[in-house]
């Protein structure tokens, strides 16, 4: 079922291709950040975070860039396949724990077979 | 399945009415947190208890409250509906309080009409 916002900014790419998801946070002072997806009518999935002490951070087919000078977060997945298609929110936090996470508005990735 | 199981899945309540939503953690799991998705507001953070205590408090409305149960398992209590409490209700936990993976729940739908 519909789980964000009405305007949320979509992604739209050819499977096979690389994703790149941006995320501008509004905080100088968070030290944690996490990328969830969220499938329509699931909850949000833990994809990967990254500490405020790196720049990148790398997992299975994603990757975290994180610019602290611009206050900027992106996610690329490689080889998009159909199966990541879902909302993708990126979420910061000043005190470096799960709890009191400040959530992004989410974009929705669509995957074309 | 991410191991976190919420009660109900669904609820319709009437304006002015009082429910509580339910939340298992994931075996083991010492924190859990609440959250709540509106379609204007996004997902958003309410409260995150561990270990039976509170830790970190969101954008949680007085008419609002929770508790976490010596079992580990907690409920969210929401009064005095509004319409405006219309949203989806995410439960998540994870093993201890600082920057680890969280699980959610697949979430309770309350309709208040």
């Amino acid at each position: 079922g519909e789980s964000v916002g009405l305007h949320l900014p979509t992604l739209s790419v050819q499977e096979g291709d690389n994703s790149i998801i941006n995320c501008a946070y509004s905080n100088s002072a968070s030290d944690y950040f996490i990328w969830y997806k969220q499938e329509s009518g699931k909850g949000p999935q833990f994809i990967i975070d990254i500490r405020s002490n790196m720049d990148k951070r790398q997992g299975q087919r994603v990757t975290v860039l994180l610019n602290k000078t611009v206050k900027h977060l992106s996610l690329q997945i490689a080889a998009t396949q159909p199966g990541d298609s879902a909302v993708y929110f990126c979420a910061e936090n000043a005190g470096g724990s799960q709890g009191n996470l400040i959530f992004g508005k989410g974009t929705k990735l669509s995957v074309k077979p | 399945d991410s191991g976190v199981t919420q009660t109900p899945k669904h609820l319709i309540t009437a304006t002015g009415q009082r429910v509580t939503l339910r939340c298992s953690p994931r075996s083991g799991d010492l924190s859990v947190y609440w959250y709540q998705q509106s379609l204007d507001q996004g997902l958003q953070f309410l409260i995150q208890y561990y270990n039976g205590e509170e830790r970190a408090k969101g954008n949680i409305l007085e008419r609002f409250s929770a508790q976490q149960f010596p079992d580990l398992h907690s409920e969210l209590n929401l009064s005095s509906l509004e319409l405006g409490d219309s949203a989806l209700y995410f439960c998540a936990s994870s093993l201890l309080t600082g920057d680890t993976e969280a699980f959610f729940g697949q979430g309770t739908r309350l309709t208040v009409v």
